[in-house]
């Protein structure tokens, strides 16, 4: 069975820095990769996926995500982080005939700093 | 617009009683999920349904129940069996469940449950 693994539990960054938020995944084929953010009290929003192609994949709301086959990584980028980024970002795996099942990771708390 | 509307946003009962919380999607999506969220433990799947009048268990369906009478609704009723219900439970949907890729979920606002 697949799995993720998101070593962050939180992270703070300061206004304007660098993001890069980790996500370690499991699964003997390439799977299916996802982003996703959550803003307190509410429900997730996709920010990118990538299942193929390019290892590079643009998302929204200015983020970014490569796929490293070889470390079984699809971390999370941002060049230059903003206050409204602050939220909880989950990454996800889901796997080729498997429907729409996703492995959730436990996610990584991002705080921003002014 | 198109979405998913759960309601309420808060709910609270006293332990030993049955609850239902409401999950209603206008996205014309055959698929529609129930997660339950707890804190550091990401998403857990609770149940799932392909298409109206059919419906499969998570991981963790133990003490919930669902129904799927309509495309449009999929009410989730956590029972008293269940041991531990105060969480946060997502609705979401998506278009189809045959790839996760081509149809990715769309996540109501969540219901956030107390049980005392």
């Amino acid at each position: 069975a697949q799995s993720v693994t998101q070593p962050d539990i939180h992270i703070t960054v300061s206004e304007g820095a660098s993001l890069e938020l980790r996500c370690n995944y499991s699964y003997g084929a390439t799977p299916y990769l996802f982003w996703y953010v959550q803003s307190p009290g509410q429900g997730l929003q996709l920010l990118l996926k990538y299942f193929s192609g390019d290892t590079l994949v643009q998302g929204i709301k200015g983020f970014e995500a490569e796929f490293k086959r070889s470390q079984s990584s699809f971390n999370l980028r941002k060049p230059s982080v903003h206050w409204s980024d602050a939220a909880e970002y989950f990454c996800a795996v889901g796997v080729m005939g498997g429907g729409n099942k996703l492995t959730f990771g436990t996610g990584t708390q991002l705080k921003v700093e002014l | 617009d198109g979405g998913i509307t759960q309601s309420p946003k808060y709910l609270f009962r006293k332990e030993g009683q049955n609850v239902t919380l409401s999950c209603e999607q206008n996205l014309n999506h055959d698929a529609m999920y129930w997660y339950r969220q707890d804190p550091g433990q990401g998403l857990r799947l609770i149940y799932y349904s392909q298409i109206v009048n059919d419906f499969q268990k998570g991981d963790i369906a133990e003490g919930y129940s669902v129904s799927r009478e309509k495309k449009e609704s999929f009410p989730l009723t956590v029972t008293s069996a269940q041991k531990n219900p105060t969480a946060f439970y997502l609705c979401a949907s998506s278009s189809g469940l045959m790839s996760s890729y081509n149809s990715p979920l769309h996540f109501g606002n969540g219901t956030r449950l107390t049980v005392t």
